[in-house]
């Protein structure tokens, strides 16, 4: 079984600043793909950033990048000049190839203060 | 493209209710899932179709719970006989293909008291 933890129930960062989530997994399998969901206040989850674990380079999207250690199983989240609208609750996901269950981690509660 | 949408959006029920929500996909998406997310938690796996075939059901999924996706369009989640512990968001995604990315809808909040 796949489990995915989130040790950082809340975070808070000022207004531009840099700030990185943490992630741990545990799994036996050698191929998955790792994402990172936001859910904003009382609004639907949406898709950040997704990595494929057969990918070495970490991927990137806009302000938001990974750091992906396969050895290690952490995928960390990266939010560059972090915005108020990047205040949501961050969600660490994993699926491996061939499976369609998303696991999902416990969640970081991430608030921007202006 | 409207992205996935659920209703209702909230339900309040009293406990031994039937209740039944329904999720429509994003249009053309093959799969369909439903999740549960209880306060301070992630969401959990309930069921999955592709198409109409529901392929896996979760231990979650107790005989109370019954999923269906007529013509793999729409989707219904029933709850039978609804229990206090059932109160949480039930949350709806599809896909389509082999990307693996899930879109979510808004979800439906359900209150048993």
């Amino acid at each position: 079984a796949q489990t995915v933890t989130q040790s950082q129930p809340e975070m808070s960062v000022q207004e531009a600043e840099t700030v990185t989530l943490s992630c741990t997994y545990d799994t036996s399998e050698s191929n998955y793909y790792l994402f990172w969901y936001k859910q904003p206040p009382s609004r639907q989850m949406i898709l950040v950033i997704r990595q494929e674990a057969y990918k070495q380079q970490n991927a990137t999207e806009n302000r938001f990048s990974v750091n992906f250690q396969k050895a290690a199983k952490s995928f960390s989240l990266k939010i560059s000049d972090s915005q108020l609208g990047d205040t949501a609750m961050y969600f660490c996901a994993f699926v491996p190839f061939g499976n369609e269950k998303l696991t999902f981690g416990t969640g970081t509660r991430l608030t921007i203060i202006p | 493209d409207t992205g996935v949408s659920q209703n209702p959006r909230h339900k309040i029920t009293k406990r031994g209710q039937n209740v039944t929500f329904r999720c429509d996909p994003i249009s053309e998406h093959n799969r369909l899932y439903w999740y549960r997310q209880t306060l301070g938690q992630g969401p959990e796996f309930l069921t999955y179709f592709q198409n109409e075939a529901q392929l896996e059901k979760s231990r979650l999924l107790s005989d109370r719970f019954s999923a269906e996706r007529p013509k793999g369009s729409f989707s219904t989640l029933e709850i039978q006989r609804t229990e206090q512990g059932d109160s949480a968001m039930y949350l709806c995604a599809s896909s389509y293909g082999t990307i693996y990315e899930q879109y979510f809808g808004p979800g439906t909040r359900l209150t048993v008291t």
